[in-house]
């Protein structure tokens, strides 16, 4: 059973940094790309980026709210993704996601971790 | 950026109806868009992938078609458990974008 389990969130002051985690299980994590998406209290989805499989070349895009504060990475031998977060803003505030996509050439997101929340607030 | 926009924004329905949601993207995508569903406070589940492709698991009452940029989302047969926000998302270029969403009610 293919399973995603976020964690490291919580209150955080303004301008201080959060690194959450991903932990996978149940499918070979080094084959998929991994997601995080997050969203916003009473808000839609919002796609922070991605990190390829290693095959695919291991490279990261973001969106551009995050873009040189966020980075995301993998240790394909622990089967985590970690999302590191500096310089937050009252705005980066809400639930955060992990997410893989459905496989090799696949770009949809079929199973999602149950979120943790990220607050930041002085 | 592709934007995503959906109709209605909102739906009351009563169970056994029919519901049609839209989603209609700001160029031409093919086929890279995908359905999700979302209850409140769980994280969302895909239901269609690729406008028309069904989900493993996803019940038969849920379809999808459309191509370019006009995409449907039907829920034939309304259940009482399908009361959610239901989302579409693009994947055919960065960044990745959802729609605003739909909710559906249950009269």
């Amino acid at each position: 059973e293919v399973q995603l389990v976020e964690s490291g969130g919580g209150l955080v002051q303004p301008g201080r940094s959060l690194r959450l985690s991903c932990t996978a299980s149940g499918f070979t994590f080094g084959d998929y790309a991994m997601i995080w998406v997050r969203q916003a209290p009473g808000k839609g989805p919002e796609w922070v980026g991605f990190i390829r499989s290693k095959t695919d070349g291991g490279t990261t895009e973001y969106a551009a709210s995050v873009k040189g504060r966020f980075t995301i990475s993998r240790d394909d031998s622990k089967s985590i993704a970690y999302l590191q977060m500096n310089s937050l803003k009252s705005e980066d505030t809400g639930v955060y996601y992990c997410t893989r996509e459905g496989g090799v050439g696949a770009s949809h997101y079929d199973y999602w971790g149950q979120g943790t929340l990220v607050t930041v607030s002085s | 950026e592709i934007v995503l926009t959906q109709s209605p924004d909102f739906q009351s329905v009563t169970p056994k109806e029919k519901v049609t949601i839209t989603c209609r993207a700001s160029q031409s995508i093919g086929s890279s868009l995908h359905w999700y569903q979302q209850k409140p406070g769980q994280s969302p589940k895909l239901l269609v992938k690729y406008g028309s492709q069904s989900f493993s698991g996803v019940p038969s009452r849920f379809s999808g078609s459309g191509s370019g940029t006009d995409f449907t989302l039907t829920i034939n047969s309304l259940e009482a458990e399908d009361a959610a926000t239901y989302y579409c998302h693009q994947s055919y270029s960065l960044p990745r974008t959802f729609g605003p969403g739909t909710i559906v009610d249950i009269k």
